[in-house]
């Protein structure tokens, strides 16, 4: 079974430049997130898609950053315009379903991530 | 406010021995936690999900302890290996929302 495919896996831009990533989920996962990480820190949830419908965006900033899931399947993440402390890995994850229910898990799988520096 | 901590600093062990790692959190009422390996360069890779009336876990080599009393989970790995040297992440969620992770614990076992 092929894992969760990300693009670019680095990116070196400029601030005030914009810059987009593209992530592709394993087959029929209903579930995508998106997850920034900065050097030294945890994974923290940018945005959740279910399908391709919005469940969780509240710790996306959206004056610059947005994220969207046509067709429920790949999906972007775009900054625009980038400042420097977006500098992180950005993790794209999926899952069969969202949320634990009854006796169920649904496991979160990730992508490689890809590193963005902004100078 | 809420806080999941884990030792920032690299636990270095000898191999053959058991690797103990420690996730303390505040403030939260998690009803599962779970642990991610991490190797650089790659996505945090889920090993185990513990639920709040779980006391212990195992997978093969791998055991969690969950304390909801002192607010506290504990992750061994036994007889490690070099192959176990990595980060070890662990992560919180109450009901059905998505996890919080910690920074991570590097872990180096040393042959």
């Amino acid at each position: 079974e092929a894992g969760v495919a990300q693009s670019p896996r680095y990116k070196i831009i400029e601030k005030r430049q914009s810059v987009a990533f593209w992530c592709n989920p394993i087959s029929g996962h209903a579930t995508l997130y998106w997850y920034q990480q900065i050097l030294g820190q945890g994974p923290k949830l940018l945005i959740q898609f279910q399908n391709n419908g919005v469940v969780d965006d509240s710790q996306l900033p959206k004056d610059r950053f947005s994220a969207e899931r046509l067709k429920g399947v790949d999906s972007t993440l775009k900054i625009q315009p980038a400042k420097l402390e977006d500098s992180a890995v950005y993790l794209c994850a999926s899952s069969l379903d969202m949320g634990v229910s009854g006796s169920s898990y649904n496991e979160q799988f990730f992508g490689p991530g890809t590193r963005l520096t902004v100078l | 406010s809420q806080k999941i901590e884990q030792n920032s600093e690299a636990l270095n062990i000898q191999e053959g021995k058991t690797a103990t790692l420690t996730c303390n959190y505040t403030n939260y009422s998690p009803a599962y936690l779970q642990w991610y390996r991490q190797d650089p360069g790659r996505g945090p890779v889920f090993l185990l999900l513990i639920r709040e009336n779980e006391k212990e876990k195992r997978k093969e080599r791998l055991k969690v302890t969950f304390d909801t009393t002192l607010k506290q989970s504990l992750f061994h790995i036994t007889a490690s290996q070099p192959a176990d040297s990595a980060t070890y992440l662990c992560a919180l969620a109450p009901g059905s929302y998505i996890p919080t992770f910690g920074r991570g614990t590097s872990l180096i076992v040393h042959p």
